[in-house]
């Protein structure tokens, strides 16, 4: 099993829809979850971050946390054309002392104009 | 302005030769990470680094190596005894190891010919 595992898509969303995108994890002590967004070519920037359990909302982005299920989740309201890129989940995991920042392989999501 | 530099932003290199990528940070950042990202997949984490002078192993180090002297630099080597080391090289900082963001430098797109 993958220590960060989320759906590559594509995924495909009309203008204005909500666009739900979805991450497990493996390591039940994982305390720090992310989402980033990468544009093809480009490095990651970091969209949201959430530590406890619940939503937390940030302008049209949502992520919620879901640790007893171990279940992370963003969505992005009223999608736009420049949301259009892959979407990273990463987690904080602790092996042997050491907190490491694991990352899923991402789902590649199109808005649809 | 604080930031993570990487360079060089596209590198050649013929097969069986040693290279060297640059990474350094102005953020006052304890940890520091290598990850490898191919076409259409997420980041591999390579080497992850808590503090100066020391540093963990992460998922696909074999053929890789990494030093931290400073807290501000943690180049990494690609040896020749990667066997396929054209990708794209992300280096991220964060404040603390794992449990807060990383910010990523814009990355070195690696091509062995």
């Amino acid at each position: 099993q993958k220590e960060v595992e989320q759906n590559s898509g594509p995924l495909s969303v009309p203008e204005g829809a909500i666009a739900s995108l979805n991450c497990t994890y493996s390591d039940r002590g994982s305390q720090s979850f992310f989402w980033y967004r990468q544009y093809s070519g480009k490095s990651p920037e970091l969209i949201m971050f959430i530590y406890s359990n619940g939503d937390k909302e940030d302008g049209r982005f949502t992520a919620q946390l879901n640790k007893a299920s171990q279940y992370v989740s963003l969505l992005i309201r009223d999608s736009q054309p420049s949301d259009s890129a892959t979407y990273l989940c990463a987690v904080n995991s602790k092996v042997e002392g050491a907190q490491k920042l694991v990352f899923g392989q991402g789902t590649r999501l199109t808005i649809n104009p | 302005d604080g930031g993570i530099t990487q360079s060089p932003k596209y590198l050649f290199r013929k097969e069986g030769q040693n290279v060297t990528l640059s990474c350094e940070q102005n953020l006052n950042h304890d940890a520091m990470y290598w990850y490898r990202q191919d076409p259409g997949q997420g980041l591999r984490l390579i080497y992850y680094s808590q503090i100066v002078n020391d540093f963990q192993k992460g998922d696909i180090a074999e053929g890789y190596s990494v030093s931290r002297e400073k807290k501000e630099s943690f180049p990494l080597t690609v040896t020749s005894a990667q066997k396929n080391p054209t990708a794209f090289y992300l280096c991220a900082s964060s404040m603390i190891s794992g449990n807060t963001e990383a910010f990523f430098g814009q990355g070195t797109r690696l091509t062995v010919v």
